[in-house]
């Protein structure tokens, strides 16, 4: 069955700086892959996706995470941190990339941004 | 940019008591999804639903909970009787007609259900 790990329930960092948010799966078969994210009183929003296609993979406002299949990992980074990434986010895995199939998310990391 | 709705926004119940959370889907969408977080957990898997049958549900989804679609436009959970842990938020989500962005779930903002 497959799982995912979040590392970290609570990431903070300054403007400007690096954002890595930790991520590890578990799964018998390739996996597909999620990050959501979450602003306050909204729902989950898909920021990025991957569907065993590249391994590096672009997502909306800068962020970008990369399957690396021997770590079983798929982390989320984006270069400098804006005051408005301050949110939730979550990892997600499906063991098929097709509508009507179950994801299961992480915990989720808090991501806070100081000024 | 269409968008999934959810109503209502919180909804206080008492033990015993039958609730039903309100979905309005993205309107082309086919695939319909619910998720509950509890508080400081995982959001869980409930339930999808296809051409008005389930297509799959988690063991959470028990005889307690049911899916519909009574209409167009609108699909609902129905807890028919609520117990204290039934207490979560509660996501709807939808997915796009079959294509390479099928498998991409689009979510509500969530019911917060309180029993007490």
């Amino acid at each position: 069955a497959q799982s995912v790990t979040q590392l970290g329930s609570h990431v903070s960092v300054s403007e400007g700086a690096l954002v890595l948010l930790r991520c590890n799966y578990s799964s018998s078969v390739p996996p597909y892959l999620f990050w959501y994210v979450q602003y306050p009183n909204q729902g989950l929003q898909l920021l990025l996706k991957y569907t065993s296609a590249a391994t590096l993979v672009k997502g909306i406002n800068g962020f970008e995470a990369e399957f690396k299949k021997s770590e079983t990992s798929f982390h989320l980074t984006k270069p400098s941190a804006h005051m408005s990434d301050a949110a939730e986010y979550f990892c997600a895995v499906s063991d098929e990339a097709q509508a009507g199939t179950a994801l299961i998310f992480g915990k989720g990391t808090t991501l806070s941004v100081s000024s | 940019e269409p968008e999934v709705t959810q109503t209502p926004s919180h909804q206080v119940t008492q033990m015993g008591q039958e609730v039903i959370l309100r979905c309005v889907p993205i309107s082309n969408h086919l695939y319909f999804y619910w998720y509950r977080q509890i508080l400081g957990q995982k959001v869980e898997f409930l339930v999808s639903f296809y051409n008005n049958e389930i297509s799959e549900k988690s063991e959470i989804f028990d005889d307690q909970f049911s899916v519909e679609r009574p209409d167009g436009s609108n699909f609902t959970l129905k807890i028919r009787s609520t117990k204290l842990e039934d207490s979560a938020m509660y996501f709807c989500a939808s997915s796009p007609p079959a294509g390479d962005r099928s498998y991409e779930q689009y979510f509500g903002p969530g019911t917060r259900l309180t029993v007490t």
